[in-house]
């Protein structure tokens, strides 16, 4: 079975600097995919960005960027420029392409972020 | 406006009381989902539905129930059988298919009386 693991329970970071949170998986298969979702006090879950295991070329959605090693089995968040507004729950998926998987999704437990005015 | 509506926002049930979350979606998504979250810890599938009246337990579906008579709704029904209900319910939904993202509702919060 896959698993996920978000080993830093809590990162801070100053306004407009550069924060990286770690994610780390486990599964056999080849073909997957990997999302980083956003979980603000209202607590709404909200999709950051997703990655294709297929693809090679990292995926960026504006100031939120990953770092993904396939091999290592390593999913990193870069936010750059870090606002106010992001400081929240962040959460690392994984999602299997399986019929038999359902497609449901794994979660780590979640980190959280801490941003200092 | 397209989306996911959860009702209600915070949701109490008595001892021995079933209790029912709604859940719609305006997104013309086929694939629907139930999912818990606890303290601490990632969400947890409780039910999904692929296609209208159809419906698959996921890993926690024990005290639990779902319908899906129509695409749009899904509602999740707490029983009395489920001892530790207290939690935190997000219902999400995509298109059907192995690539397709998953997008969430803004959640109900139940509590136990």
């Amino acid at each position: 079975a896959q698993t996920v693991t978000q080993s830093q329970p809590e990162m801070s970071v100053q306004e407009a600097e550069t924060v990286t949170l770690s994610c780390t998986y486990d599964t056999s298969e080849s073909d997957y995919y990997l999302f980083w979702y956003k979980q603000p006090p209202s607590r709404q879950m909200i999709l950051v960005i997703r990655q294709e295991a297929y693809k090679q070329q990292n995926a960026t959605e504006n100031r939120f960027s990953v770092n993904f090693q396939k091999a290592a089995k390593s999913f990193s968040l870069k936010i750059s420029d870090s606002q106010l507004g992001d400081a929240a729950m962040y959460f690392c998926a994984y999602r299997s392409v399986k019929m038999d998987s359902n497609y449901q999704l794994i979660w780590g437990a979640g980190t959280k972020l801490i941003i200092k005015p | 406006d397209g989306g996911i509506t959860q009702s209600p926002k915070y949701l109490f049930r008595k001892e021995g009381q079933n209790v029912t979350l709604s859940c719609e979606q305006n997104l013309n998504h086929d694939a629907m989902y139930w999912y818990r979250q606890d303290p601490g810890q990632g969400l947890r599938l409780i039910y999904y539905s692929q296609i209208v009246n159809d419906f698959q337990k996921g890993d926690i579906a024990e005290g639990y129930s779902v319908s899906r008579e129509k695409k749009e709704s899904f509602p999740l029904t707490v029983t009395s059988a489920q001892k530790n209900p207290t939690a935190f319910y997000l219902c999400a939904s995509s298109k059907r298919g192995a690539r397709e993202t998953q997008y969430f509702g803004p959640g109900t919060r139940l509590l136990v009386l």
